[in-house]
């Protein structure tokens, strides 16, 4: 149990393209959903919390309108990023949480790596 | 904010050894959590463990919170456990998940 996929594992785009990255929970229904950005040899950092339903929440730092989050079901979540270029090449992780052991259990996708040319 | 700070940094294990990792938050905390970060960037979980001592298997894990502090015990190391650990606090209701550091294992066969 507890399953979560992302799709694509990895993208490569040019430079002022926009692409799309969705977050799955397989096997549970997730009321939350993380977004986080890790860099090489660096921790995760949060980008954004959403619920279904709602606005997501962004960190301190971190550009709307260019991260753009929609969380439309409870076991659905993507990550947009507009207009991207070659600073925003990192590795994307989702998280999902609200299922079984206890509702802050977060639980992981594998990644997404992006690189922008 | 809150701090989470781990130790060490790097450790290199040949294979069949033991090691603790260890894990220090600046604040009380609702939850925490250790993570292994395989080679492919996959984090699975390994513990939640607010308080108390879990096993499973070769890992277990203790949570001192009074203290504000975690340990992560590995036992008869594998070249397979080699990867980044990881372990996260979180604090208020809001379930979001603060992460430190990190501590990058390599066991060498």
């Amino acid at each position: 149990g507890a399953v979560v996929s992302q799709h694509p594992s990895w993208v490569i785009c040019k430079s002022g393209t926009s692409v799309k990255i969705e977050c799955r929970s397989l096997d549970f229904q997730a009321t939350t959903m993380f977004w986080y950005r890790q860099f090489p040899k660096q921790s995760l950092m949060l980008m954004a919390t959403s619920n279904e339903g709602s606005k997501a929440t962004y960190e301190q730092g971190v550009e709307k309108d260019k991260f753009l989050i929609n969380h439309a079901s409870l076991t659905l979540s993507t990550l947009t990023v507009t207009s991207a270029h070659p600073e925003d090449s990192s590795f994307y992780i989702c998280s999902a949480g609200g299922w079984a052991e206890a509702t802050d259990t977060q639980y992981f996708g594998p990644g997404t790596r992006l690189t922008v040319l | 904010g809150i701090q989470v700070e781990q130790s060490p940094p790097d450790l290199i294990l040949q294979e069949g050894a033991n090691s603790t990792l260890r894990c220090n938050f600046s604040d009380s905390v609702n939850n925490l959590q250790w993570f292994h970060q395989n080679p492919w960037g996959q984090l699975i979980n390994l513990f939640y463990i607010p308080s108390g001592t879990k096993q499973n298997g070769r890992l277990s894990a203790t949570t001192v919170a009074t203290e504000r502090y975690s340990l992560l015990y590995i036992s008869s190391s594998q070249t397979t456990d080699s990867g980044v650990y990881f372990c996260a606090v979180t604090y208020n209701q809001g379930g979001k998940l603060i992460f430190g550091q990190g501590t990058e294992l390599s066991v060498k066969p």
